[in-house]
């Protein structure tokens, strides 16, 4: 089955500094992948929609210039989270949809972001 | 009202039991809808799709009421392998929104022994 990888797994950092994360799509192509942030006890949300080659679409209330989105290659989107902060700590997951296919979304196993 | 709400739970169930989940969604244009299970600290994993016939895979039946807007999970004979949140996920309308995927809050289902 398609397989998407996030990279880091984990990651804790302190104030102010940027992190990227990154979301690979290891046996299919993506055209399309989605970011998404799960607070402790509460649903995804999805942040944003990347598309390659084009500008990413914000849901509204997130900050673009704040989580910068990159979606370079058919297999490879990154979202940096510039100046972080402890509010910005969460579970942050991607998911892809293959390029053709379905509309079937499939995760990445998500990247814990701990802001101290 | 949220997009899609579902049961607040938890439940808890013993080994073997019946349980059912409720969910319902506002955007009467929504195409498509289906049930994850999320699993601690872990990715959403599609557990099956939902269709107006209703459909069944093994121990799990889903049924969808697009007239009133609520998609069901039954999960039978439960197995302790079956603990895990369940969310119920509705994909947006076309145009823009299409692929995008709304969360319900999930359910958080515990089968002990």
């Amino acid at each position: 089955g398609a397989v998407v990888s996030q990279h880091p797994s984990w990651v804790i950092c302190k104030s102010g500094t940027s992190v990227k994360i990154e979301c690979r799509s290891l046996d299919f192509q993506a055209t399309t992948m989605f970011w998404y942030r799960q607070f402790p006890k509460q649903s995804l949300m999805l942040m944003a929609t990347s598309n390659e080659g084009s500008k990413a679409t914000y849901e509204q209330g997130v900050e673009k210039d704040k989580f910068l989105i990159n979606h370079a290659s058919l297999t490879l989107s990154t979202l940096t989270v510039t100046s972080a902060h402890p509010e910005d700590s969460s579970f942050y997951i991607c998911s892809a949809r293959e390029a053709g296919g379905g509309g079937e979304q499939f995760f990445g196993p998500g990247t814990r972001l701990t802001v101290l | 009202r949220k997009e899609v709400e579902q049961d607040p739970g938890p439940f808890n169930v013993p080994e073997g039991a019946t349980v059912a989940f409720n969910c319902t969604y506002s955007n009467s244009a929504s195409q498509s809808f289906f049930w994850y299970r999320q699993d601690c600290r872990k990715e959403p994993k599609l557990l099956m799709s939902v269709y107006s016939s209703g459909n069944e895979d093994g121990r799990f039946t889903a049924q969808l009421n697009r007239a009133s807007q609520y998609i069901s999970l039954l999960i039978r004979d439960s197995k302790l392998s079956d603990s895990a949140t369940y969310l119920c996920v509705v994909n947006k309308a076309g145009g823009t929104s299409y692929g995008k995927l709304t969360f319900g809050q999930g359910t958080i289902l515990t089968v002990h022994p």
